[in-house]
């Protein structure tokens, strides 16, 4: 079963700050099937970036993802108000099909 | 636009079972297929289960495997997500959601609002 580790658990930062966000999966794959998703309160999750570093519609490009393997990153370069949230990543694969990390908070510091 | 609509919260009894619906729209039913997530109060999100549209074929995580059926019914674009035997710890949000601007294996990129499940005597 492949593990997805995400770290830090939270991050306080400062609008405007950068922001770098870690997972890592227990079972290297040569695919990059990870996605990384915002979920702010009360909503539903929103995909923000797949295949390891390709933007989703509508996903402001100061959103990017980078890695292979077995490391991957989320970079936010300047926090704006509203993506102060939990994000997760996710990684497809054959068990289980959906493996979610245990999200990583962004909190106004 | 493409849109998943959830049924509306419900409340159960211990060893009661739910019944939690999806309906499709502004997309070709059949060309997808269904996952659902849960994510139980101040926790983080867990894949349940996935269902073709197109087939009927199913693939469930281990741990739901002998609680949790999904289903689909063509005719009216609506899956179905029943879970059985209701323990207190299923008390969740229950999400539907699939792929449409990508290939499955890419991610789900269209979400339902969520369904409140609570598991209370």
């Amino acid at each position: 079963e492949n593990v997805l580790t995400q770290s830090p658990g939270t991050l306080s930062l400062s609008p405007g700050e950068r922001a770098t966000l870690s997972c890592r999966a227990s079972q290297g794959e040569s695919n990059n099937y990870l996605a990384w998703y915002q979920q702010k309160p009360g909503q539903a999750p929103r995909l923000l970036i797949y295949g390891a570093s390709t933007r989703a519609t509508g996903v402001p490009d100061r959103f990017s993802g980078s890695g292979s393997g077995t490391d991957f990153t989320l970079t936010i370069s300047r926090l704006e108000p509203e993506d102060f949230a939990v994000y997760y990543c996710q990684h497809y694969g054959s068990s289980p099909l959906y493996a979610f990390g245990q999200g990583t908070k962004v909190e106004i510091k | 636009q493409v849109q998943l609509v959830q049924s509306g919260s419900e409340v159960k009894k211990p060893g009661a079972s739910v019944k939690v619906s999806c309906k499709a729209s502004g997309y070709t039913f059949t060309t997808y297929a269904i996952s659902w997530v849960r994510q139980a109060p101040g926790q983080g999100l867990e894949w349940m289960g996935s269902i073709s549209a197109h087939n009927a074929n199913t693939n469930y995580a281990q741990k739901f495997q002998d609680r949790v059926t999904l289903t689909t019914d063509t005719s009216t674009s609506t899956a179905y997500m029943e879970v059985r035997s209701l323990r207190s710890d299923d008390t969740a949000v229950y999400f539907c959601a699939s792929y449409y601007r990508i290939s499955y294996y890419y991610g789900l990129d269209v979400w339902g609002q969520g369904t409140t499940v609570t598991v209370s005597s």
